[in-house]
């Protein structure tokens, strides 16, 4: 079955810090890949995806590429903001069939210091 | 705000009893998904509706069920509840069931139950 493997946390960084947080997956066929953050008390929102090998997903500064060679999907951030604290979680979403639901890695907690 | 809404939005009970955790979805959305997030399993699919009909089932209990509405909201009943249960329920929609590539789901903001 699909699975989402994910840097464990908790990530501690100081403002302007770079940031990576891996992800690996396993899936067969081609998946559509997502990162989504989940801000203290809040639900999920979705930062950025992709949908085939070598697209690069960004938003708020935020990069992943999708690589199936290595079949990885790890996120980015040249200078991360205090703001930018929340819990990142890769997700996947097979490639057809009934496989429409999202699975999810284990989330990784983020903390910028100022 | 994703336009998805949820209610209650906590609810404390007591085990053995019964709770039905509400979920509309964005609007134009026909498909709604029910997940649960504890910290010992992590964020974990449940079921699926599209249009009124389950698509979709994950792990999901059999002390559990859904249900989607005509009107398209949809309900999550969890019955005989065990300290297990104690979780955060998302519900999140999207536009179709295909799930394409520019398919997105939107989450809601959760229902936190506590059972004691």
């Amino acid at each position: 079955g699909n699975s989402v493997t994910q840097m464990e946390g908790p990530v501690t960084l100081s403002e302007e810090a770079f940031l990576t947080i891996n992800c690996t997956y396993t899936a067969t066929g081609y998946p559509s890949l997502f990162w989504y953050v989940q801000y203290p008390g809040e639900g999920l929102q979705l930062l950025l995806k992709a949908t085939k090998a070598d697209d690069k997903g960004s938003n708020k500064g935020f990069e992943a590429t999708y690589r199936k060679e290595t079949t990885s999907f790890h996120l980015e951030k040249g200078s991360v903001q205090v703001s930018d604290s929340a819990v990142y979680f890769c997700a996947l979403r097979g490639p057809g069939g009934s496989a429409r639901q999202l699975t999810f890695g284990s989330g990784t907690q983020l903390t910028v210091l100022p | 705000d994703s336009g998805v809404t949820q209610t209650p939005k906590h609810l404390i009970t007591a085990t053995g009893q019964r709770v039905t955790l509400r979920c509309s979805p964005r609007s134009g959305d026909l498909s709604v998904y029910w997940y649960q997030q504890s910290l010992d399993q992590g964020l974990q699919f449940l079921i699926h509706y599209y249009n009124g009909e389950e698509r979709a089932k994950g792990n999901i209990l059999e002390r559990f069920s859904a249900q989607q509405f005509p009107d398209l909201h949809s309900e999550l009943n969890l019955s005989s509840l065990e300290l297990g249960d104690s979780a955060l329920y998302f519900c999140a929609s999207s536009v179709g069931a295909a799930g394409g590539p520019l398919e997105t789901q939107y989450f809601g903001p959760g229902t936190r139950l506590l059972v004691l």
